[in-house]
């Protein structure tokens, strides 16, 4: 099974509203990623969690809290976002934080209305 | 400047064409990834190089380390082909982190 899977596929949240994002692998991978990709450009690094400890935070707002409870599982928990949050939200994950290829999840296409 | 610049940014090709994707990247890299974008989102790791030639399918990847240059080929294009392909590059200084290129545009019509 190499395949990364994220729900929902489209969410459409208020300012006030708080939802959250999950992204699940079953590949034994004990690194993962969150990445924020806006129309037309490339992905942007977010968080990368390596044995489920967060490795990397790429300066981002608080309003974005991610949460790794098991080597399977990534969440992204959303409170008082912006209209300018709204973008595609792709999980991806990796074997290690080495020289490993990157499997990404479908994405979820976020609306902050 | 871009540490990575892809062109072109759009090609448009009829089916059956051979097709060039070329990346130039300015730091010394461990690996370098090719990418794949249809509309709608989801990302698929086309190959990963660290040195070499790659192929799968119909696909080719090229890297020439010393010119710091990689390239993408697609043998007898399909519209099915039509996605945005994007250049990668892990930093040797950058543990996990990609830099990504601005992408490229295909479109191969019928």
């Amino acid at each position: 099974d190499t395949e990364v899977t994220q729900t929902p596929k489209h969410l459409v949240m208020g300012m006030t509203n708080k939802k959250s994002l999950k992204c699940e692998q079953h590949m034994g991978h004990r690194a993962m990623y969150w990445y924020k990709q806006k129309a037309k450009k490339p992905p942007e690094l977010m968080f990368v969690y390596s044995y489920e400890k967060l490795s990397i935070n790429e300066s981002v707002p608080s309003r974005f809290s991610p949460e790794c409870p098991n080597s399977s599982l990534l969440n992204l928990h959303l409170h008082a976002l912006q209209p300018e949050d709204s973008a595609l939200y792709l999980c991806a994950s990796s074997g290690g934080l080495g020289v490993y290829e990157q499997y990404f999840g479908p994405g979820t296409r976020l609306t902050v209305t | 400047k871009n540490e990575v610049e892809q062109s072109p940014q759009n090609l448009t090709a009829q089916e059956g064409e051979f097709i060039t994707i070329n990346c130039s990247y300015s730091v010394g890299i461990s690996a370098l990834h090719w990418l794949q974008q249809h509309p709608g989102g989801g990302i698929v790791s086309l190959f990963m190089l660290s040195s070499g030639k790659k192929k799968h399918g119909r696909l080719i990847a090229t890297i020439n380390i010393q010119e710091k240059h990689s390239s993408l080929h697609i043998t007898a294009s399909h519209p099915r082909d039509s996605a945005v392909y994007i250049c990668a590059v892990r930093r040797e200084t950058s543990g996990s982190r990609l830099t990504f290129g601005e992408g490229t545009q295909l479109t191969v019509n019928p």
